[in-house]
């Protein structure tokens, strides 16, 4: 039991560039979210996704995309690299029951994603 | 705007003292405080968390205390160890809602 991953652990790119940002979770959880931190920011959340085939803005959703693959998987996207975006990303999942609503149960986070962009 | 305000930014203890994390918050419709506790490296992982019902929590040596009228709770690490160090965050939610975090502590303690 893995629980939360994420690919890659580090990543530099130029600013313009794209890329995906992968997440994955083993624990059959309904509720994914992706969120970046920053010093003396704390964490910010991205995206969420409250069940499969569901995605929402959360408070800072400018400049990324989100694909929920299926139940298990959650991928952030930035279409064009900017310097601002250079952060630690995490992903992470809470299991959430017949609700449908996310944030009421506890949330697992992923290692993180450590991207630079210069 | 910063929903949750957490002080001190870092902090040092000796071994067995008891470090103390603060957080204020301005929205009333909050109704649950989770504490995070997050080692270099990792992800943070809930440490313990309270609702508004209760003024005080224990678990084990983490203790949150809670005043509602003042919009304020906190952390206590009784008998600190070396294995605590590490950063704490607070958060704030709304039930259903997004959790909103304060700016983290970084705490040492000292053999």
């Amino acid at each position: 039991n893995a629980g939360v991953t994420q690919t890659p652990k580090f990543q530099v790119l130029k600013t313009g560039q794209s890329m995906t940002l992968q997440c994955a979770q083993d624990m059959n959880h309904n509720s994914m979210y992706w969120y970046r931190q920053d010093p003396g920011m704390g964490l910010r959340l991205i995206y969420y996704s409250a069940s499969e085939g569901t995605t929402d803005k959360g408070e800072v959703p400018n400049g990324y995309n989100v694909s929920r693959l299926n139940k298990r998987e959650f991928s952030l996207r930035l279409e064009s690299a900017a310097p601002s975006q250079t952060s630690v990303y995490f992903c992470a999942s809470s299991e959430e029951g017949t609700s449908g609503r996310a944030f009421t149960d506890t949330q697992y986070f992923g290692p993180g994603t450590r991207l630079t962009v210069l | 705007q910063q929903q949750v305000k957490q002080s001190p930014q870092s902090l040092i203890v000796q071994k067995g003292g008891i470090p103390i994390i603060n957080c204020a918050y301005e929205n009333t419709a909050f109704d649950y405080f989770p504490w995070y506790q997050q080692f270099p490296g990792k992800g943070p992982a809930l440490l313990i968390a309270i609702r508004p019902d209760v003024s005080e929590k224990k678990e084990g040596r983490f203790t949150i205390s809670f005043n509602k009228s003042a919009k304020q709770f906190s952390l206590h690490i009784m008998d600190s160890q070396p294995g605590d160090s590490a950063t704490y965050f607070c958060a704030a939610s709304r039930t259903g809602n997004q959790f909103y975090f304060g700016t983290g502590t970084s705490l040492t303690v000292i053999p």
